[in-house]
């Protein structure tokens, strides 16, 4: 299950099961997110993005899910694998003058028992 | 095509000492970014420079931090007078260019782990 607390949100799930990953970002303006994967020891790793105008993005395996409303972002995995362990984060940016600075979430670690 | 890359990949420093953190772009990149990185928190922005320019350094404390990205060689990320909160993972990023149209994608460095006695 997903907890949120003082430490690093984490969700455990079984191999083979699908993942979501949930985010609340910050800015209403911005328009561009990105989800990344950082393994440990490493830096992160480019997944997945989506702009403002979309609702929904699908690429091999993941999908991403924004609702504006709410300002809410969610990172669904199909079929999650071991390999897909790691720390995943949300990142947003907006395109209006400054578009390079990115805006990170806190992270949440996905756990993948075989 | 080498990613960023970033050194050393860990440095131990003495409080009061200095940090000096090394970032080659990506070949064809001449946008750099420093993050730092706390231990269970996200990424948060440091510095954006272009070569030979510091375009923003708003998340980049005023004292004893520096940054520059010289024409020939690598970004540097200097840090004087190293204190124990200073103890952190430090992550480079490079892009081709910025537009205020699109997003370019930022890739990661491998990230300087720093550790302040």
């Amino acid at each position: 299950g997903e907890s949120v607390g003082l430490h690093l949100p984490t969700l455990s799930v079984q191999e083979g099961d699908n993942s979501i990953i949930n985010c609340a970002y910050s800015n209403s303006a911005s328009d561009y997110f990105i989800w990344y994967k950082q393994e440990s020891g490493k830096g992160p790793q480019f997944i997945i993005d989506i702009r403002s105008n979309m609702d929904k993005r699908q690429g091999q395996r993941v999908t991403v899910l924004l609702n504006k409303t709410v300002k809410h972002l969610s990172l669904q995995i199909a079929a999650t694998q071991p390999g897909d362990s790691a720390v995943y984060f949300c990142a947003e940016t907006y395109s209006g003058g400054s578009n390079y600075k990115l805006t990170f979430g806190k992270g949440t670690l996905l756990t993948v028992n075989p | 095509n080498a990613g960023v890359m970033q050194n050393p990949r860990h440095l131990v420093r003495r409080r009061g000492q200095e940090a000096r953190l090394r970032c080659s772009p990506m070949k064809g990149h001449s946008h750099v970014y420093w993050y730092r990185q706390l231990p269970e928190e996200g990424l948060k922005f440091m510095v954006y420079l272009q070569k030979e320019n510091i375009i923003d350094e708003s998340g980049m404390p005023k004292e004893r931090f520096s940054a520059e990205f010289p024409k020939e060689g690598p970004s540097i990320l200097r840090i004087q007078q190293v204190v124990r909160g200073d103890s952190a993972a430090y992550f480079c990023a490079s892009s081709l260019r910025t537009s205020g149209i699109s997003y370019n994608e930022q890739f990661f460095g491998p990230g300087t782990r720093l550790t302040v006695l």
